[in-house]
């Protein structure tokens, strides 16, 4: 098991730019999450979805924030347009219902850095 | 509003002491507890969990508490060892509304040989 995969591991862009974070959830799991991870707030859910549905999105900051999930094995979170303060590091997380343990297994994380 | 709060931002003990990390929440509607362990650089990892319906549970040198009605749950880990140094975050859920985790903003233990 390949495990949560995300790309880019590190992200560097300039305020204004358009970023997009890429997750690509353990095969057989039916929900995902997107987290960021700040020193101010800690680890804060911003969106999540089942079966490739949104199902909560009142995390998301702002509408400059957008997420997907075109298919099982797919997810983006995209910010446009980025700036300073969205630095921060970003994880995805899946789970499957069927295991009924709630737990939930996290992504390397991407290290946004807007400038 | 801080739904779960680990008080403790930090946490220094020496290597084979004993190390109690603790968590307290607010919404009497979570009903399962999980810790996890998160090293710079990487993602969260899972480590030990509790239901509601249990006060404790063990995992080798990981022993979770709860106490329901102070709203409050620890982790102890017994001997504390080098590798154990770490951030770790208690994370609620609530079964009747879905898998969604709420997490604390953790507490970064430090065991010094």
């Amino acid at each position: 098991d390949a495990g949560v995969i995300q790309s880019p591991r590190h992200e560097v862009t300039e305020m204004g730019q358009e970023v997009t974070l890429r997750c690509k959830p353990i095969s057989g799991h039916d929900y995902l999450f997107w987290y960021r991870q700040t020193m101010m707030r800690g680890l804060e859910l911003l969106i999540y979805f089942n079966n490739n549905v949104p199902i909560d999105d009142s995390g998301m900051p702002e509408d400059r924030f957008s997420a997907k999930m075109p298919n099982a094995s797919f997810s983006t979170l995209k910010i446009q347009p980025s700036e300073p303060r969205d630095s921060a590091v970003y994880f995805c997380a899946s789970s499957s219902s069927a295991r009924n343990t709630y737990e939930q297994y996290f992504g390397p994380g991407t290290r946004l850095t807007v400038t | 509003d801080q739904q779960v709060k680990q008080n403790s931002p930090s946490l220094s003990v020496q290597e084979g002491r004993i190390s109690i990390l603790n968590c307290d929440y607010t919404n009497s509607m979570f009903d399962y507890f999980l810790w996890y362990k998160k090293y710079p650089a990487e993602g969260p990892t899972f480590l030990i969990s509790i239901s509601s319906i249990k006060d404790k549970n063990e995992d080798g040198r990981f022993t979770v508490f709860l106490n329901k009605s102070a709203k409050h749950l620890s982790l102890h880990i017994v001997p504390s060892q080098p590798g154990d140094s770490a951030v770790y975050f208690c994370a609620p859920g609530d079964q009747g509304g879905s898998e969604k985790l709420v997490f604390g903003k953790g507490t970064k233990l430090t065991v010094n040989p």
